[in-house]
């Protein structure tokens, strides 16, 4: 069966990095695009972009750029988000989620669960 | 940028009785790539409905979607208590896909 499991909490001080890691099973992983949705807390999901797993181009939301950076390690079939220069206001729900058909144009039905990460000094 | 405006903000409800969802874009939605999700405290969204109106695998009949263009609808037929839940409609029709604020289903 298909499953994203993603790394665990992380409690980060401002300034510096995180990576998270969504490492995937049951799936021919290049076939189907990642996406990653940020929610923050009592927010409603908010999509960050995706990364083509077949060629590793990602494309970024706006308000994601610079600081966010999508990854893969297709000999593990696992996607990575890194943030760097980590602010407050990065503290939030970060899931990966997997689309439905191997097409762009398709909604995400396969999602890990989830990844917290707060900034606090 | 898509906007996506539900309504209305909370539903209070009683188990066996309809739920009616809506969802208004701010432009059309190309091919009616309009998805409805349900969430639960501490779960990641759960796919319930895609291309307006088809169901996911696994969702039971009692959810229905409908509409297109700018104007979309979830239908709850009847309140089983595991429905009690927010719901978010979301456009992947085009980039940036976005989502709606979220309905909020409550036991009344």
């Amino acid at each position: 069966q298909v499953q994203l499991v993603q790394s665990g909490s992380e409690l980060k001080k401002p300034g510096a990095s995180v990576k998270v890691s969504c490492k995937t099973s049951g799936y021919t992983f290049i076939n189907y695009a990642i996406n990653w949705v940020r929610q923050a807390p009592g927010q409603g999901p908010e999509w960050m972009g995706w990364i083509n797993t077949n060629t590793g181009n990602p494309t970024y939301a706006q308000g994601f750029t610079g600081r966010f950076v999508f990854s893969l390690d297709t000999s593990v079939s696992t996607a990575y988000l890194q943030i760097s220069s980590l602010q407050a206001e990065d503290t939030a729900m970060y899931y990966c989620a997997r689309v439905l058909n191997p097409v762009t144009t398709s909604p995400c039905v396969y999602w890990g669960q989830g990844t917290q990460v707060t900034v606090s000094a | 940028e898509i906007v996506l405006t539900q309504s209305p903000g909370t539903l209070s409800l009683s188990p066996g009785e309809r739920a009616t969802l809506s969802c208004r874009a701010s432009q059309s939605v190309t091919a009616s790539y309009l998805a409805w999700y349900q969430q639960k405290p501490g779960q990641a969204p759960r796919l319930l409905i895609y291309s307006a109106t088809s169901r996911a695998t696994g969702i039971p009949d009692r959810f229905s979607g409908s509409g297109f263009g700018t104007e979309f609808t979830l239908t709850i037929s009847r309140l089983e208590p595991e429905d009690f839940a927010v719901y978010y409609c979301h456009q992947y029709a085009s980039s940036p896909r976005t989502f709606g604020q979220g309905t909020k289903v409550e036991v009344k």
